[in-house]
């Protein structure tokens, strides 16, 4: 069964940083391509980031590029997200998402729950 | 950018077909997929590549794409669909997604 916990959100203040984590289970981790959706208070989705099965390619939104940077560690089938100078706009739900390819993110298969992530004063 | 739209919200009586649209420019020459979102619950993948159905997904859930519109059928519809439904596609280095609509079950 494949299982995707997100970790890492919380309450932080304009400017500052976080990391999210996702630990995935259930799959060769390494043959598929994982990113973060996000869903802002009563919003739709976001898709935010995106990186290939080997770690070789990244692919960002315009909205976050040049302050997230993700990375994954195969031997350890974790996923990471380094968020800096957030923004209130950046307060949203980060779900976690497998991709069904192992290169681009085509579409998404399985999800986690997600983790919570407040910007505010 | 590329842009999808889809309605806010739609309304169907129970045992009925409902149809999701979402447009986008030249939209049939692209691999539309639909996630299912029901409250407080993460997203679920119902229709890949336009027509596809994943495993455990029933049969009731249909898709096509043609021209500037894919649809989304959901036939015989039941208390339980009820939810939010996401299309989206992947435009050359991004993903986008549609701004969701709203199935009502009356």
């Amino acid at each position: 069964e494949v299982q995707l916990l997100e970790s890492g959100g919380g309450l932080v203040q304009p400017g500052g940083s976080l990391r999210l984590s996702c630990a995935a289970s259930g799959f060769t981790f390494s043959n598929y391509g994982m990113n973060w959706v996000r869903q802002a208070p009563g919003k739709g989705l976001e898709w935010v980031s995106g990186i290939s099965g080997s770690g070789d390619n990244t692919y960002y939104a315009d909205s976050v590029k040049g302050r997230l940077t993700i990375s994954r560690d195969n031997a350890n089938n974790t996923f990471y997200m380094q968020m800096n100078s957030l923004r209130a706009e950046d307060t949203a739900v980060y779900h976690c998402a497998k991709s069904s390819s192992g290169t681009y993110p085509k579409n998404f298969d399985y999800w986690g729950q997600g983790t919570l992530v407040t910007v505010s004063s | 950018s590329y842009d999808l739209t889809q309605p806010l919200s739609v309304s169907v009586a129970l045992g009925q077909t409902a149809r999701i649209t979402c447009g986008g420019n030249n939209i049939g020459n692209k691999n539309v997929h639909w996630y299912q979102q029901k409250p407080g619950q993460a997203p679920v993948l119902v229709i890949y590549s336009d027509t596809n159905r994943p495993s455990g997904i029933p049969e009731r859930f249909s898709g096509s794409n043609s021209g500037n519109t894919a649809t989304l059928t959901i036939s015989r519809v039941q208390a339980g669909d009820e939810g939010d439904y996401h299309c989206q596609v992947w435009d050359t280095t991004t993903v986008v997604f549609g701004g969701g609509t709203k199935l009502t079950v009356l």
